[in-house]
This record gives C-alpha cells, structure tokens and sequence, in this order.
C-alpha cells in the first residue's frame, strides 16, 4: 500500500540529545499527525498539523507542516529515557478521508 | 471520556479458522478505521466505516471484512485465515463528519492476532 518516506528507520542516542526525524510525500497533503508507540500498545497521538508552514510545540516535542505540503518534521529537545519508542507520521492527501502512514522512526535512548 | 476499546487483546487461531475482532469507538465518534500492522509493511488501512456504511477501503482481499453497528461499534471479520494474517490490528476512532474531515485519529491498543 501507498507509504510516507519516514526517516531515519532507527537512531540511538544519548540522553539529554536533540533528535530530528521527518517525512516525505510526493502527493499534498492537509493533514499531518505525529504520533508515539510504546510496544503492546496502540499509537498516541503527539502533535496534529492543520495548515502549511503551522508549528506546533507539545513540551519538548515540536512538529511543523512543510511550506510545499508535501513533508513534516517532528523534533525532541533534551531527550529522555521515556521518550524510547517507534514514531509516525500520517498524513491526509487533500481530497481524501484516509491517512497514510509512514514507515517509523525506532528510537533508542541510551541513559 | 473513555479511549477507543478494542477486544480481544490477543487471539491465537489457525490457519483456515476465521476471526472476529471488535472495537469500541470514543464516545461520539461515527468513524471506525481499521488497520493491520506488522514489522515488515508497517501500518497498512483496510476500510473505514462512517453511519453503518464502508466509505473508504484498502487494498486487501475479500477475506478481510467489516461492518459498523448504529453505536457506532465496529466489527473487523477475517475468513479462511492465513499465517500472514498474524499481525497487530489496530482500530481507530474520529468524529468522522465532513465539517472534520481534518480530525486526527485516536488508536485503541490493537488486538495480536497470531495464525499457527
């Protein structure tokens, strides 16, 4: 099925680093959702993004809705151990109802 | 306000047996997506269900089926299972009308189906 290019697939970092991970589309989109998985349990729901160039800060999260509508970036400042998990995006293609996910960002902290 | 409630939490069936999974939208919710999740393909949309009646679906065979209840409640059936139907599958909820198209969704803890 149709996909969002997510990157990167994994990263470990230190506690207390900034870490970046975006996606990509080659269609427009109107939505853009970000959201967390612990493992055994459904997505969490971090960040929605509902206009072009709209950023959006969650705590130490902060996403923003690329300007061309086709990418987004979710970044955490000063990790913690918690923050261990796989991230996705989603994201709306104008004209449409259904979400699109990307593939996930496996993200390791290391204390 | 009470979160999406999906059940069974695991289920272990074989191959040929048939599925059913349920789930439990947040109160007020009309729309019902439902997705499968597994490590290779990540998280891929099978149909969603608005008012009783399917209004989107995804590219998976008519094995795969589902129905929606006038509360909203929503039912995924899988028939004539196979081992590459074991995966997570994960039921979201969201108001679902047109004035919302952009509502984000909220994802209840999935079921594990696994195929032996």
């Amino acid at each position: 099925g149709q996909q969002l290019n997510q990157s990167p697939q994994s990263m470990f970092i230190q506690e207390g680093e900034d870490v970046s991970m975006n996606c990509t589309s080659s269609s427009i989109f109107n939505t853009w959702l970000w959201y967390k998985q612990d493992p055994g349990e459904g997505p969490v729901l971090l960040i929605a993004l509902y206009k072009a160039g709209e950023l959006t800060s969650n705590g130490r999260l902060t996403a923003q809705f690329g300007i061309t509508r086709k990418d987004s970036f979710l970044n955490i400042s000063a990790s913690i151990p918690s923050d261990v998990g796989i991230y996705f995006c989603a994201g709306r293609p104008s004209g449409t109802y259904k979400y699109i996910f990307g593939t996930g960002t496996r993200l390791k902290v290391l204390a | 306000k009470a979160g999406v409630t999906q059940t069974p939490r695991y289920l272990i069936k074989t191959r040929g047996q048939q599925v059913t999974l349920s789930c439990s939208p947040i109160s007020g919710h009309r729309s019902v997506s439902w997705y499968q999740q597994t490590p290779g393909q990540g998280l891929q949309f099978l149909f969603e269900y608005f008012s009783e009646t399917q209004r989107n679906k995804g590219n998976f065979p008519g094995r795969f089926s589902g129905r929606q209840f006038s509360n909203s409640r929503s039912e995924m059936n899988v028939s004539t299972l196979e081992l590459g139907d074991s995966a997570l599958y994960l039921c979201a909820s969201s108001p679902g009308q047109s004035s919302s198209y952009n509502s984000p969704l909220h994802f209840g803890n999935g079921t594990r189906l696994t195929v032996t």
